[in-house]
């Protein structure tokens, strides 16, 4: 089976930094995502890792190692409109486009 | 704005009906696949069309059937509903090929709730 886990919430103070973990088990890896969902909303792309290492984007930046079967999505100088679900997803084979999604992390940025 | 659209945003069913979702893809894609998310759950799979074929099935019972036409919009089909079917159902989009790796765009969603 596809075992994707994630912190289930996390806390942390506007303008800090916060990361996100995400290990997965699973049956091939071809890439991984994560998503920011508000709440009652579609989830919102944010990131693709297919590489080992460092992407950075803005104030969100991803990492992956493939061979920990690991990720992380750091927020940096957090807003209060960062309080959203983060989603990793993970896609398993080259020939298809289905993201395998873990539970989500409820991220709750307070003042 | 993703482009890609819901409908109906909101729908009460009760048990044993039957319900229809819509979804109508965000211009030259034409690969749709279907999710639902259960309060609190990441989306879970239920199925995608690649050109009006299905082209993968996660892990629902033959309840769940779909449609994708022509214009790649696509419909989701759910028959003899229950309560546990109440949801958040997504749809999502993108430009598919073997090996792409291009993002995929999501709908806002239909909640759905069975009494």
């Amino acid at each position: 089976g596809q075992n994707i886990d994630q912190p289930t919430e996390m806390t942390a103070t506007e303008g800090a930094i916060v990361q996100i973990n995400c290990t997965y088990q699973t049956s091939g890896f071809n890439g991984l995502f994560w998503y920011q969902q508000h709440a009652g909303e579609a989830p919102t792309f944010l990131s693709y890792n297919v590489l080992d290492g460092l992407e950075e984007k803005g104030r969100f930046s991803s990492f992956l190692s493939r061979s920990k079967g690991y990720s992380y999505l750091l927020l940096k100088e957090l807003q209060m409109k960062d309080s959203a679900s983060y989603l990793c997803a993970v896609r398993l084979s080259g020939g298809s486009y289905i993201p395998t999604f873990g539970r989500g992390t409820s991220l709750i940025v307070h003042p | 704005e993703t482009g890609v659209t819901q409908s109906p945003t909101h729908l009460i069913k009760t048990r044993g009906q039957q319900v229809t979702l819509r979804c109508s893809s965000q211009s030259g894609h034409n690969t749709v696949s279907w999710y639902q998310q259960a309060l609190g759950q990441g989306p879970q799979f239920i199925f995608q069309y690649y050109r009006e074929e299905e082209n993968g099935r996660g892990n629902f019972p033959p309840r769940f059937s779909g449609l994708q036409f022509p214009n790649y919009s696509s419909e989701l089909n759910v028959n003899a509903l229950e309560l546990d079917d109440s949801a958040l159902y997504l749809c999502a989009t993108f430009q598919g090929f073997v090996g792409s790796t291009d993002t995929q765009y999501f709908g806002p969603g239909t909640r759905l709730t069975v009494l």
